[in-house]
């Protein structure tokens, strides 16, 4: 059964932290690994991986995918508390439902002033 | 529109009866999904569309769930004699081309309380 795997669940920092947060994934036909930030609305898209050790970054953010160990790690560095919300990791596959993404439970994060 | 809508935002439901939930994608997106999110969990998969055909629901829990786009625009999950196991957020998503796995753009949920 696919699956994927977020850790920790929770995680509570000060402001100017670096935090890293955990993915691992088992995707049938994987195709690729996209991470979500989501707040108390909509989840919003940050990344999507598809090519092993290829870094994203996007500001203070960013991601890399390692398709061998079947993990994808998102780095927050310098920790403002607007990055407080829930992230979301998620595995796509090729064919079937081609958009249907399979989630982790997500990793809580609390950035305290 | 500018983005995924849905509504209602929120919906209190007494157990045993019928919810109609809408989703009103982005102008043009083909692909559309529906996801269920209990508290703390991730949101889970109940079906996607392409345009007005409806190519899996392989997510839906039971025969009580029925998803329908008319003309490939404007989605309605519907619920039938509600239990409250159904409470959650359901979530809407569309996505531009064929879904490719892919990044979707998420509305903000229906909030479902079956009391």
């Amino acid at each position: 059964e696919d699956k994927v795997v977020q850790s920790p669940l929770s995680l509570v920092v000060h402001e100017g932290d670096t935090v890293t947060l955990n993915c691992s994934y088992e995707v049938t036909n994987f195709r690729s690994l996209l991470w979500y930030k989501q707040e108390k609305k909509a989840p919003t898209f940050l990344f999507m991986l598809t090519s092993s050790g290829i870094e994203k970054k996007s500001g203070r953010l960013s991601s890399i995918l390692d398709k061998k160990e079947l993990f994808s790690i998102l780095n927050i560095t310098a920790t403002q508390t607007g990055d407080s919300a829930i992230y979301l990791c998620a595995g796509g596959s090729y064919g079937g439902s081609q958009g249907n993404l399979i989630f982790g439970k997500g990793t809580k994060l609390s950035v305290k002033p | 529109g500018a983005g995924v809508s849905q509504s209602p935002r929120y919906k209190v439901a007494k157990r045993g009866q019928d919810v109609a939930l809408r989703c009103d994608p982005i102008s043009g997106h083909v692909s559309l999904f529906w996801y269920q999110q209990a508290l703390g969990q991730g949101p889970e998969f109940l079906t996607y569309f392409q345009n007005e055909a409806q190519l899996d629901k392989s997510g839906l829990p039971s025969d009580r769930f029925f998803a329908e786009r008319p003309e490939g625009s404007v989605s309605t999950l519907k619920i039938q004699r509600t239990q409250q196991e159904d409470s959650a957020v359901y979530l809407c998503a569309s996505s531009f081309r064929e879904a490719e796995a892919g990044e979707l753009f998420f509305g903000e949920g229906s909030r479902l309380t079956v009391l």
